[in-house]
């Protein structure tokens, strides 16, 4: 399996508060992804890197920032969580000839 | 813009019975096409891919896929359906692997 984690697991916040999520990946992949997954929507691309500092929007992107100071490393922030950010979050990573996932972090904004 | 449609939402099969899902696709050029698999609880995993060749393509678990440039589809096969075949599958299509669409993807359960 590619090394790929994310934290938190799992985390309940408040609508209003900020939230950041994290995806560590030991591969030295240059492109690096952020997709929420909703039922009815499948995957919906958020943010992407595509390396240190590089970062570009995605298809859903209002109200995520993104951040990657170092090549492992990509935050998502949501700097101040709604309703509708709940989901679930998929980290990513580029492959030569295909992306490969991160276990997810599931998001419930209260 | 690439898109992707998974007409069927959801689909129970009978184990041992054969197995087919949909997937059609809107690309202008030749597109790179993707099957992937999620667990209940999982991330996801890759089947198969096509990016040129032959149309008929073998992916893991004994799965396949055609791409069929006529009719915009690229759907997935598999001739014998194990209970542990049960998930979701999403198509997805793209310019390469790092510009993708999701399909919204299609529920399999199979019954004993």
């Amino acid at each position: 399996d590619a090394g790929i984690t994310q934290s938190p697991r799992h985390k309940v916040t408040e609508t209003g508060t900020p939230v950041t999520l994290r995806c560590h990946q030991t591969e030295n992949h240059r492109y690096m992804y952020w997709y929420r997954q909703d039922p009815g929507h499948g995957l919906r691309l958020i943010h992407y890197s595509y390396g240190v500092k590089d970062t570009d929007k995605g298809e859903v992107s209002d109200g995520y920032s993104v951040s990657r100071s170092k090549t492992e490393d990509f935050l998502l922030t949501l700097e101040s969580a709604t309703s509708s950010q709940t989901s679930v979050y998929f980290c990513a990573i580029s492959g030569l000839d295909e992306q490969f996932f991160g276990p997810g972090t599931r998001l419930t904004v209260l | 813009a690439q898109s992707v449609t998974q007409p069927d939402i959801h689909i129970t099969v009978s184990e041992g019975a054969s197995l087919e899902l949909r997937c059609n696709y809107s690309y202008g050029a030749t597109p790179y096409l993707f099957w992937y698999v999620q667990s209940p609880g999982q991330g996801l995993q890759l089947l198969l891919k096509y990016f040129s060749g032959d149309t008929l393509v073998q992916g893991i678990k004994g799965f396949e896929a055609e791409f069929k440039r006529s009719q915009s589809s690229f759907n997935l096969r598999k001739p014998s359906v194990h209970w542990s075949d049960a998930a979701e599958y999403f198509c997805a299509v793209g310019s390469n692997n790092n510009d993708m669409r999701f399909g919204a993807g299609t529920r399999l359960t199979v019954k004993p």
